[in-house]
């Protein structure tokens, strides 16, 4: 059982360039969200999903682009990265929303220049 | 706007003794509170939770205490050990949020020998 597995693990991008971070679970979760985290800043919301084809806005979604077509997979896509977007990302999944436990993954680590 | 606050960025204490954590939060509409704990290179891992109902949950070695009056909880280690050192996160959430959670910005536990 894999849990909540993200790729890639590291990326460095330069400035205007886009990307997508990808996000799968195999626990048959109904909802995925992604989080990003600043020093300083904690961990704070970008998109979230209740369950395929429904998606919504967090904390900090400008930049980025979300879609949920499968209930394994939520994607996360950079449109033209910036230097603010220098991040760790965390994607993480419950079994439902309201079910407050989150499992999330190990992360991905990207840098714009 | 810092709605969760962890105001102690690190914390030192000796295995086998008591580690306390301390969270505050200004939102009265939480309802729910956890703990997560990050090792690096790894994501945020589940610790303990408690509910607004509640004034304390135990479980092991981690027991959360929660001061609604107050607006504070803290999580506290008994005893401390070596594998306990990482980066504590306190997160807080509300009923009809749909699994969205406010963190903190974290303490560093490092326990030493």
């Amino acid at each position: 059982n894999a849990g909540v597995t993200q790729t890639p693990k590291f990326q460095v991008l330069k400035t205007g360039q886009s990307m997508t971070l990808q996000c799968a679970q195999d626990m048959n979760h109904e909802y995925m969200s992604w989080y990003r985290q600043d020093p300083g800043m904690g961990l704070r919301l970008i998109h979230y999903s209740v369950g395929a084809g429904i998606t919504d806005q967090g904390e900090v979604p400008n930049g980025y682009n979300v879609s949920r077509s499968t209930t394994e997979d939520f994607p996360l896509r950079l449109l033209s990265a910036a230097p603010s977007q220098t991040s760790v990302y965390f994607c993480a999944s419950s079994e439902q929303a309201g079910a407050n436990v989150l499992t999330f993954g190990a992360g991905s680590r990207l840098t714009v220049l | 706007d810092q709605q969760v606050k962890q105001n102690s960025p690190s914390l030192s204490v000796q295995e086998g003794r008591i580690s306390i954590l301390n969270c505050d939060y200004t939102n009265s509409m939480f309802d729910y509170f956890l703990w997560y704990k990050k090792y690096p290179a790894e994501g945020p891992t589940f610790l303990i939770s408690i509910s607004s109902i509640k004034d304390k949950n135990e479980d092991g070695r981690f027991t959360v205490f929660l001061n609604k009056s107050a607006k504070h909880l803290s999580l506290h280690i008994v005893p401390s050990q070596p594998g306990d050192s990482a980066v504590y996160f306190c997160a807080a959430t509300y009923t009809g949020t749909a699994s969205k959670l406010t963190f903190g910005t974290g303490t560093r536990l490092q326990v030493t020998l």
